[in-house]
């Protein structure tokens, strides 16, 4: 059975600091990987998938790296701003028979950057 | 408005009530999911349904009944509500197009819900 994995739960840094989010997995039979924001009160809002095939994806100061061999990957959030204040769910989408791809979804890290 | 929405936002109920959460997207996706968000589970998977008139089960069914007789909307009832249901829920929807397109959910804002 999958599991997906988020270390930290919650992290604290001041404003500026580049910073790393942990998700692992255990079952590296994965289609893509995919990372989200939840901000209070709202959705979810994807912010970078990865393709099984691919190392790393970026977008604007959000760089995201997969190494499924080791089941694990790393989204890296350069200069943090308050802004950017919120929880960060990791997903991994297993390949499944009639076109359905499921989500299996880690708990999160909730972020916190003060000025 | 166009995207995905979701009603009501919050919703206090009692135990052995029954409860329906709403679900309603403008872009024509095949795909729509129900999920439940609770602290320390991340958002597990409920119910999804692949097009009008095809659902199936996900990860967490028992409880919970969908339909969806029209390919907008996707309603899920709580038929007989427990204290723990209490939670957030999310609905989702995603096309069937090939491509990184299709893997992409969309997300509503979701329902908090209380049973009391």
């Amino acid at each position: 059975k999958q599991e997906v994995t988020q270390i930290p739960a919650a992290l604290s840094v001041p404003e500026g600091e580049n910073l790393v989010l942990n998700c692992s997995f255990t079952d590296s039979a994965i289609y893509n990987l995919q990372w989200f924001r939840q901000d209070p009160g709202k959705g979810l809002t994807s912010l970078l998938l990865i393709q099984s095939s691919q190392r790393e994806q970026t977008s604007g100061r959000l760089n995201a790296s997969l190494d499924k061999s080791s089941g694990r990957s790393t989204l890296y959030i350069a200069a943090s701003q308050p802004g950017d204040s919120a929880t960060y769910l990791c997903a991994v989408r297993l390949a499944l028979s009639g076109g359905y791809n499921k989500l299996i979804f880690g708990a999160g890290t909730r972020l916190a950057v003060h000025p | 408005d166009a995207g995905i929405t979701q009603s009501p936002r919050y919703k206090i109920t009692e135990t052995g009530r029954q409860v329906t959460l709403m679900c309603h997207q403008t872009w024509s996706h095949s795909y729509m999911f129900w999920y439940r968000q609770d602290l320390g589970h991340g958002l597990r998977l409920i119910y999804y349904s692949a097009a009008a008139d095809i659902t199936d089960k996900g990860e967490v069914p028992d409880g919970y009944v969908v339909s969806r007789s029209k390919t907008e909307n996707f309603p899920l009832t709580l038929e007989s509500a427990t204290r723990s249901q209490t939670s957030v829920y999310f609905c989702a929807s995603s096309d069937r197009t090939s491509g990184v397109a299709k893997n992409i959910q969309y997300f509503g804002a979701g329902t908090r819900l209380s049973v009391l």
